[in-house]
């Protein structure tokens, strides 16, 4: 699976949307990049995953860019409780193994 | 829908002895995932489950093994516990779907953890 780069940490205004980027320069044709986040001393959640469409659900919008090098997790409204770890994933449609890396806290401020 | 639960939430153990962990994956899954969380880190992949075999593991010594039930429950084991074991024990379950004869990855739902301490 290919490898991503996440920033370390990113702040966010409550009630902005918070924009969190991620590099996958290597993924590969049959690679999906999926995102999860982690809040505080809870398991994992699932928010959103995408091939080469951009995506929406009612937790967040998935931006891939056209060579899907890169892509960004956007969450439209954050709120307190979007404070968590975020982890960018890229793992093909065969692959079992969450690699999950460090990923980038989020903290949301008032 | 209870989602995935797991037992113990906390276990203290010393060096030498041997922990089980249970998880009891979310309705309708069939496949369960462990992961080992070490304080400060992101969740380390142990070893996946399905229809009762061991279909992928991760970079763990053999002291790691486990075990699924027809009823897809799981156990996580561990032997010989060393101090550097202590971690958060994550399971995940998802639902393997077969298209075009292939299997494909599904999201994975994670229960909170079994916060293990080895003294």
């Amino acid at each position: 699976d290919a490898k991503t780069t996440q920033p370390p940490s990113m702040d966010c205004a409550e009630g902005r949307a918070a924009n969190l980027p991620c590099n996958h320069s290597t993924i590969s044709g049959n690679e999906y990049v999926y995102w999860y986040r982690q809040i505080h001393s809870q398991g994992p959640q699932y928010i959103i995953h995408g091939l080469k469409n951009n995506e929406t659900n009612e937790m967040a919008s998935l931006i891939i860019t056209e060579d899907r090098k890169s892509s960004t997790l956007i969450l439209p409204h954050a709120t307190l409780r979007d404070t968590a770890v975020y982890y960018c994933i890229v793992i093909s449609n065969s692959g079992y193994a969450l690699n999950f890396g460090k990923g980038t806290s989020l903290l949301v401020t008032p | 829908d209870a989602g995935v639960t797991q037992s113990p939430t906390h276990l203290i153990k010393t060096r030498g002895q041997q922990v089980t962990l249970r998880c009891s994956p979310k309705s309708g899954h069939d496949t369960v995932s462990w992961y080992q969380q070490a304080l400060g880190q992101g969740p380390q992949f142990i070893f996946q489950y399905y229809e009762e075999e061991e279909r992928q593991r991760g970079n763990f010594p053999d002291r790691f093994s486990g075990h699924q039930f027809p009823n897809y429950s799981s156990e996580l084991n561990v032997n010989a516990l060393l101090l550097g074991d202590s971690a958060l024990y994550l399971c995940a379950s998802s639902l393997r779907r077969l298209a075009g004869g292939r299997s494909s990855y599904n999201e994975q739902f994670f229960g909170p953890g079994t916060r293990l301490t080895v003294l």
